[in-house]
């Protein structure tokens, strides 16, 4: 069976220094993976998905996740971090021919300090 | 640009009572997802829908859970009797197309506390 696992609940950055937010699966072939960003009270925005080729994939708002297939991995960063990226990270994972359902990790909650 | 919408925003009721989340879909949206989201936790689908068909709703408590898309379009989800254990955000998201490279586009939610 599918199922993602986010090692860090809670993350604290100052603004401006870099992130990495982590994201394991686990999945028998490879995966369509995604990272999506929620808001307090608010639903669920895509930041980047991978399905295929280039490993490394850019997203929006400077966003970008390596996927490694060897460490089941697709971990996401971001080189400097501003106030506004505070919120809560979603990993999830497609199982190819499952139709669209989404296995989505637990989260990590991201903080910035000033 | 196209959103999903859902209402109520927030709805408070009473263990045993009936509550029922709408969602609109963005316009053209074939598929349609309704996920519950425990706080602390990532969502959970529910039930997915292609156009009025439900095509998964495997992890839907029918015993109290219901869901309808009945002109392929606009959907209800309805919880009878609501139990303490429900609260919970309810998404709903849609795709264009039933495939997992798809990208969900999720709508605000529905925060359900059950008293």
């Amino acid at each position: 069976a599918q199922s993602v696992t986010q090692p860090d609940i809670h993350i604290t950055v100052s603004e401006g220094a870099s992130l990495e937010l982590r994201c394991n699966y686990s999945y028998g072939a490879t995966p369509y993976l995604f990272w999506y960003v929620q808001s307090p009270g608010q639903g669920l925005q895509l930041l980047l998905k991978y399905f295929s080729g280039d490993t490394l994939v850019q997203g929006i708002k400077g966003f970008e996740a390596e996927f490694k297939r060897s460490q089941s991995s697709f971990n996401l960063r971001k080189p400097s971090v501003h106030w506004s990226d505070a919120a809560e990270y979603f990993c999830a994972v497609g199982a190819r021919g499952s139709q669209g359902n989404l296995i989505f990790g637990k989260g990590t909650k991201l903080s910035v300090k000033p | 640009e196209a959103e999903v919408a859902q209402s109520p925003r927030y709805k408070i009721t009473e263990k045993s009572q009936a509550v029922a989340f709408w969602c609109d879909p963005i316009s053209g949206h074939a598929t349609l997802y309704w996920y519950r989201q425990i706080l602390g936790q990532g969502p959970e689908l529910l039930v997915q829908f292609q156009d009025e068909s439900v095509v998964d709703d495997s992890q839907l408590p029918k015993d109290r859970f219901s869901a309808e898309r009945l002109k392929g379009v606009d959907s209800t989800l309805k919880i009878q009797p609501a139990e303490l254990g429900d609260s919970a955000m309810y998404l709903c998201a849609s795709t264009a197309y039933r495939a997992e490279q798809e990208t969900q586009y999720f709508g605000p939610g529905t925060r359900l506390l059950v008293l």
